[in-house]
């Protein structure tokens, strides 16, 4: 199955900054799939990332405050802009291999983000 | 649309009793179904999965089977160790969108 790298793995940030996360996919995938992980819940659902398009957000996400680049097959990155201590949660990657037939979810490790 | 209902947490066993954790899922078709679990810091690992109806998925003692007519898939285990205590998500993959249940902790003392 896919290795999916995350980085940065953790970091603490101030108020009113954006962090940028990137997902590193070691091989090409057609959907990629952005969640956040507040502390003590599930995960939700921010985005699908297709290559050559606009991210698909799910109710409760904009745009404008998680901003989604996917330039390639093999890569992806998730902004959180204009941070507030509420963004304070676990940032997931995630890829859907259903494509290869493999049908596995893969996860990357998880940036853990703490806003100030 | 789909949805995955796991049992309440925390669960709380001694070492090596039996430990089952409810999911049930609501899907159209036929999902793929799945057990991750997250250690405590750590992002979330694929402990098993199973594609169709009757598979049983099993991983480090760990087990599900694909149960169609009852729309379920519990996790069980025989003997449950310290170092099983995690929280672990049942999943789903039946459109494209992947939907997880809540999570279960489980607490396994001494």
């Amino acid at each position: 199955s896919a290795v999916i790298s995350q980085k940065p793995s953790r970091d603490i940030c101030q108020r009113g900054t954006s962090l940028t996360i990137q997902c590193q996919v070691d091989s090409q995938v057609t959907m990629m799939f952005w969640y956040r992980q507040q502390p003590g819940q599930s995960l939700t659902l921010i985005a699908t990332a297709n290559q050559g398009s606009e991210a698909t957000y799910e109710s409760g996400f904009v745009i404008d405050k998680f901003p989604i680049s996917r330039p390639n097959l093999t890569f992806s990155t998730l902004t959180v802009s204009n941070m507030s201590p509420e963004d304070s949660s676990i940032y997931l990657c995630s890829v859907d291999l259903s494509g290869s037939g493999a049908n596995v979810l893969t996860f990357g490790a998880g940036s853990r983000l703490t806003v100030l | 649309g789909d949805s995955v209902t796991q049992m309440e947490g925390p669960v709380t066993l001694s070492e090596e009793a039996c430990l089952t954790i409810n999911c049930t899922y609501t899907a159209t078709g036929y999902p793929s179904l799945f057990w991750y679990v997250q250690y405590p810091g750590e992002g979330l690992q694929l402990l098993l999965k199973a594609t169709k109806a009757d598979d049983k998925g099993s991983n480090k003692g760990f087990e599900a089977t694909y149960r169609k007519e009852t729309t379920s898939f519990h996790l069980e285990k025989g003997s449950v160790q310290v170092s099983d205590s995690a929280v672990y998500f049942c999943a789903l993959l039946g459109s494209y969108i992947p939907t997880f249940g809540r999570g279960t902790s489980l607490i396994v003392h001494p």
